[in-house]
């Protein structure tokens, strides 16, 4: 079945490079995507990558997929104390015909001095 | 700017309750979805629509219903609230047939049902 896990927490120092980790299931997925949300907020999209390129850098972020093991990461340098949220990680899988996404639990990122 | 509103941010409701959960956008998106967001579980999918008075079940559909009457909104039901049913709820919008298929968010909807 369809399933997307990621651990649930990871601490940094500010400055330093965080590296959230996701693992998903159907090797058909077109898209993955990492969304980002602030506390008392909505998920705001971060970035997305295609199933056929293995690396995407928007700025600050880097992600990096790895069909054979199924494997997206999302690398965020310099992390900022503005970066503490929770990360989201989604799959579009192939058969979803509305459109469906399957979300992973959440990655709490907190960024202390 | 894609903009999703949802009606209200906190809701404290009595168990046995109606309660209604609003939610529009203004980007002429076919797909609205309703997920509910609970610890450790992540987002997961209660309905979705993608036309005016279309709907499908989603992965826990039980115990809430769904109306779309225009395109623009979408509301979500809870026939009569349950403890269980106090959870953040989020609301999401998207084109149909976009090849990225982005989804679009809400603020999310804090429920408690006492």
């Amino acid at each position: 079945g369809e399933d997307v896990e990621q651990s649930l927490f990871l601490s940094v120092r500010e400055g330093d490079s965080s590296v959230i980790n996701c693992t998903y299931t159907d090797s058909s997925s077109t898209y993955l995507y990492w969304y980002k949300q602030e506390p008392g907020a909505g998920l705001q999209l971060l970035t997305y990558i295609f199933s056929n390129m293995d690396m995407k850098q928007d700025q600050r972020l880097t992600v990096l997929l790895n069909k054979k093991d199924k494997h997206l990461s999302l690398r965020i340098a310099d992390t900022q104390t503005g970066d503490s949220a929770i990360y989201f990680c989604a799959e579009r899988p192939a058969s979803g015909g509305y459109n469906k996404l399957i979300f992973g639990a959440g990655t709490r990122l907190a960024v202390h001095p | 700017d894609v903009k999703v509103t949802q009606s209200s941010r906190y809701l404290v409701k009595r168990t046995g309750e109606k309660v209604f959960l609003e939610c529009v956008q203004d980007m002429d998106h076919e797909n609205m979805f309703w997920y509910r967001q609970d610890p450790g579980l992540g987002l997961r999918l209660i309905y979705f629509s993608y036309d005016v008075k279309m709907k499908e079940k989603g992965d826990i559909p039980e115990g809430y219903s769904v109306s779309r009457e225009k395109k623009e909104r979408f509301s979500l039901i809870l026939e009569s609230a349950s403890t269980n049913q106090t959870s953040m709820y989020l609301c999401a919008s998207s084109l149909r047939g976009g090849a990225k298929n982005i989804q679009y968010f809400g603020a999310g909807t804090r429920l408690s049902v006492l």
